[in-house]
């Protein structure tokens, strides 16, 4: 059974820092990953979604990796702002079983002005 | 715009009164899917549905009904709620054509069941 954890389960930076968000999975036979944001109280909002053959995507101050074989994706956030404060979740949908994503249980970020 | 709206965004209802949530995505997608998250749990697939007239049980249906009589709309069904079902729910959809899947989801229904 596939498990998804996300690690630091909170973290608190200053404005402008760089950051890694972690994400690691236990079953490496993965269709794709792909990161999203949530807002207190809000629906989840697509940020990256990286194919299983793909190493990395990118988005603006975004940047989020694969490595298939070791079970890990990594989300750089470049310069963060305060607005980038939210809870990050990460999602795998896999080869087999693809009809749902399997979560993670987020990083609340709070990024301080 | 793009999107999939779910309605009412928050409910607070008695255990036992049947309840309907309502999900429709403007994107044409095939596939649409319900999920809850609870606090320690993550979020959690409910049921879903690859097309019109075809649906699923996902991880944690008992409880829950639905049905998709059209491809833009999902409805979740809750006949006899409890209070194990107060919950936050999202709505999700994505395309099956062209094999990226990626998926979208709804604002979420805050659900309270007393």
């Amino acid at each position: 059974k596939q498990e998804v954890t996300q690690i630091p389960a909170a973290l608190s930076v200053p404005e402008g820092e760089n950051l890694v968000l972690n994400c690691s999975f236990t079953d490496s036979a993965i269709y794709n990953l792909q990161w999203f944001r949530q807002d207190p109280g809000k629906g989840l909002t697509s940020l990256l979604l990286i194919q299983s053959s793909q190493r990395e995507q990118t988005s603006g101050r975004l940047n989020a990796s694969l490595d298939k074989s070791s079970g890990r994706s990594t989300l750089y956030i470049a310069a963060s702002q305060p607005g980038d404060s939210a809870t990050y979740l990460c999602a795998v949908r896999m080869n087999t079983g693809f009809q749902k994503l399997v979560f993670g249980t987020g990083t609340r970020l709070l990024v301080s002005p | 715009e793009a999107q999939v709206t779910q309605n009412p965004r928050y409910l607070i209802t008695v255990t036992g009164k049947k309840l309907t949530v309502t999900c429709s995505q403007n994107m044409n997608h095939e596939y649409m899917s319900w999920y809850r998250q609870d606090p320690g749990l993550g979020l959690r697939q409910i049921y879903y549905s690859m097309n019109v007239e075809v649906t699923d049980k996902g991880d944690v249906p008992e409880g829950y009904k639905v049905s998709r009589k059209e491809k833009r709309n999902f409805p979740l069904i809750l006949e006899s709620p409890s209070p194990n079902q107060t919950s936050l729910y999202f709505c999700a959809s994505c395309p099956l054509a062209g094999g990226t899947y990626e998926q979208y989801f709804g604002p979420g229904t805050r659900l309270t069941v007393t």
